[in-house]
């Protein structure tokens, strides 16, 4: 099993509709979470920190289910610039991250 | 001026040569690492370091070598640069007073081709 799995898309949706991404990890000892945006061949850039409550950052949301071992974003009134790459990343042993492959988002018009 | 600077942003070099890349950042922090990323299969750990004493291998460390010159500094060397080692190379950095709570902070990349 991948340390980090997420399914690669792509997702192509409408402006204005909600979407959802989930992600899974397999090291139950995991503590720290966060979404990555990642534009064509571009660095990845924090989106937001997941955290065990739950957070919501505008149209962004981010949940946690260690239970389960999965993290999810949901993004609503998808935008055009919304289009990029999700990037699911974990922490490993306290000492770095593990990045997942990304899920690729296409908001069209 | 961005927070971590890598140089250059594309090199093309050939079988064999030896190449360098840089990083520097002015984040003040201790932690530095150097990442790889291929289409399909995302960014993946070479070289780590969490202060100019420490390296640490990540796990596709064979063909590389890193050296950490200063706090500021992390460097990724190819001593005989292969062509499958043609990708996007990122360097972030971290700061350890925050565990890992606050995620890396990424270089714009280095686009490496090898022919």
């Amino acid at each position: 099993r991948k340390e980090v799995e997420q399914d690669p898309g792509p997702f192509n949706v409408p402006e204005g509709a909600t979407v959802a991404f989930n992600c899974t990890y397999s090291n139950s000892a995991s503590q720290s979470f966060f979404w990555y945006r990642q534009d064509c061949r571009k660095e990845p850039k924090l989106l937001m920190s997941v955290y065990s409550s739950g957070n919501e950052d505008g149209r962004f949301t981010a949940q946690l289910n260690r239970a389960s071992q999965y993290i999810s974003l949901l993004i609503r009134d998808s935008k055009l610039s919304d289009s990029a790459t999700y990037l699911c990343v974990v922490n490993w042993n306290t000492d770095k991250l593990i990045f997942g492959t990304g899920t690729r988002l296409q908001v069209f018009p | 001026d961005a927070d971590v600077t890598q140089t250059p942003r594309n090199r093309i070099t050939k079988t064999g040569k030896r190449i360098m890349l840089e990083c520097s950042q002015t984040k003040g922090h201790d932690r530095m690492y150097w990442y790889r990323q291929d289409p399909g299969l995302g960014l993946r750990l070479i070289y780590y370091s969490f202060d100019v004493k420490d390296i640490n291998k990540g796990e596709i460390s064979d063909g590389y070598s890193v050296s950490r010159q200063a706090q500021a500094k992390f460097s990724l060397s190819l001593e005989s640069a292969i062509p499958n080692q043609t990708a996007l190379y990122f360097c972030a950095t971290s700061d350890s007073s925050g565990g890992q709570a606050y995620g890396y902070t990424f270089g714009s990349g280095t686009r490496l081709t090898v022919v």
